[in-house]
């Protein structure tokens, strides 16, 4: 079975500039997460989303923002990137949105803003 | 204000030298406690779920457990294909948000 695909894997974007990340959760999974990872810390929850409704938000500018598409899949959006917005965005798929409730992740968005 | 702890930051040990890595948690409601490891410039990938005090789960040479306010993963007899990062992180509430900690680099010499 295929795990949690995230396109694209690397990414060159300049100061300013919009982006959009996307994420295929694994089949039969309805929940998806982002998160942000710099480098040498641990990830940091941006958004979660069950069955297309937003069901939590973390401390994130608003910026970002996220979606989640009828057949589960998720982009995340950045707007006016900022050189501090350089890092690894993981998406998380799991089958239910609760805090007990195991999260697979993709292997990542390695985005670099210059 | 929920907080996951991760020590030490770095562990450097002998091939077939067996040690503990420790998260410590402050978290109101823990629904569940994970354990992954993440390779250099890759996506974690998970490894354990405890849920209460008490709670053990075993796969391979690694071992974790669970107290109120602390989990273990014990790391026995490693091999260098053990080294990688390993991050903890709770879950509470309702959503699916986990709270992670910085991460032990573990490096294993042969």
């Amino acid at each position: 079975d295929a795990g949690v695909t995230q396109s694209p894997t690397h990414l060159i974007k300049t100061r300013g500039q919009h982006v959009t990340l996307r994420c295929s959760p694994i089949s039969g999974h309805k929940s998806v997460s982002w998160y942000q990872q710099v480098l040498g810390q641990g990830p940091q929850f941006i958004f979660q989303y069950y069955e297309k409704e937003e069901r939590g938000r973390g401390n994130f500018p608003d910026r970002f923002s996220a979606r989640q598409f009828p057949n589960y899949s998720s982009e995340l959006n950045v707007n006016a990137l900022l050189l501090g917005d350089s890092a690894l965005y993981l998406c998380a798929s799991s089958q239910s949105p609760g805090g007990n409730t195991e999260a697979f992740f993709g292997q990542g968005t390695r985005l670099t803003v210059v | 204000e929920d907080q996951v702890t991760q020590s030490p930051e770095a562990l450097r040990l002998q091939e077939g030298e067996s040690s503990s890595l420790n998260c410590s948690y402050t978290v109101s409601g823990l629904r569940g406690l994970f354990w992954y490891r993440q390779d250099p410039g890759k996506g974690p990938e998970f490894l354990f779920t405890l849920y209460s005090a008490g709670e053990e789960k075993e796969k391979e040479r690694l071992k974790a457990t669970l107290t109120k306010k602390e989990s273990f993963l014990h790391i026995t007899a490693p091999k260098p294909e053990d080294s990688a990062t390993y991050l903890c992180a709770v879950g509470s509430g309702n959503t699916g948000k986990l709270i992670f900690g910085q991460g032990t680099t573990l490096q294993v010499k042969p």
